[in-house]
């Protein structure tokens, strides 16, 4: 069975601060998606990635295959950045399923 | 920008009764999905769908659960016989090509089992 794992559950920063979320995953997922899921409930897909590094404004992703790690990091945070960010794995054995994380509940105060 | 819908946002019933998620994929995407996401708790996977056939399902997506598209642009979710524990957020995506391709989410149907 898959299995996706992130930390921590809760973050809570200063405005500008330097973020990091980390996600483990299991043997059998070859993609790892990144999420960000609004108060409201909706979520907005981030980034999608299998090897290397994504960029995208202030938002980097990162993948180590080898040890089946994943990083997304937020530089000079804002408030606007609060949501609960979720780390979801598929493909490979997962097929076109996603197994997803229980998600990182990120505050930034001004 | 293209965006996935879904109607209604909340829907109201009661046990017993036949409830029917109604989704509007991405209109060139080929890959379609249903998860759901209860109070609380994390998503989880209910059924992938390509070529007009289930593609993949989980122990979740039962017997009560079915899945169709039956024009070219709608996909539904239709739960027979609602239970308490049915109340969740239901989400519809979908994807270009591949399955591992980005997956676009809807704003989700807010479903409530009295």
């Amino acid at each position: 069975k898959n299995e996706v794992e992130q930390s921590p559950q809760n973050l809570t920063a200063q405005e500008g601060e330097f973020i990091t979320i980390n996600c483990s995953y299991s043997v059998g997922i070859s993609a790892l998606h990144w999420l960000q899921q609004h108060p409201g409930g909706g979520i907005v897909s981030l980034f999608m990635l299998s090897s290397g590094k994504k960029k995208h404004g202030r938002l980097i992703a990162t993948i180590n295959i080898q040890e089946k790690h994943s990083s997304l990091h937020i530089t000079a945070s804002h408030p606007r950045d609060s949501a609960v960010y979720i780390c979801a794995g598929g493909g490979g054995t997962s097929g076109s399923r996603l197994t997803f994380g229980e998600g990182t509940q990120l505050t930034v105060n001004p | 920008e293209p965006e996935v819908t879904q109607t209604p946002s909340h829907q109201v019933t009661q046990m017993g009764q036949e409830v029917i998620l109604r989704c509007v994929p991405i209109s060139n995407h080929l890959y379609f999905y249903w998860y759901r996401q209860i109070l609380g708790q994390k998503v989880e996977f209910l059924v992938s769908f390509y070529n007009n056939e289930i593609s993949e399902k989980s122990e979740i997506f039962d017997d009560q659960f079915s899945v169709e598209r039956p024009d070219g642009s709608n996909f539904t979710l239709k739960i027979r016989s609602t239970k308490l524990e049915d109340s969740a957020m239901y989400f519809c995506a979908s994807s270009a090509l591949f399955r591992t391709d980005t997956q676009y989410f809807g704003p989700g149907t807010r479903l409530t089992v009295l």
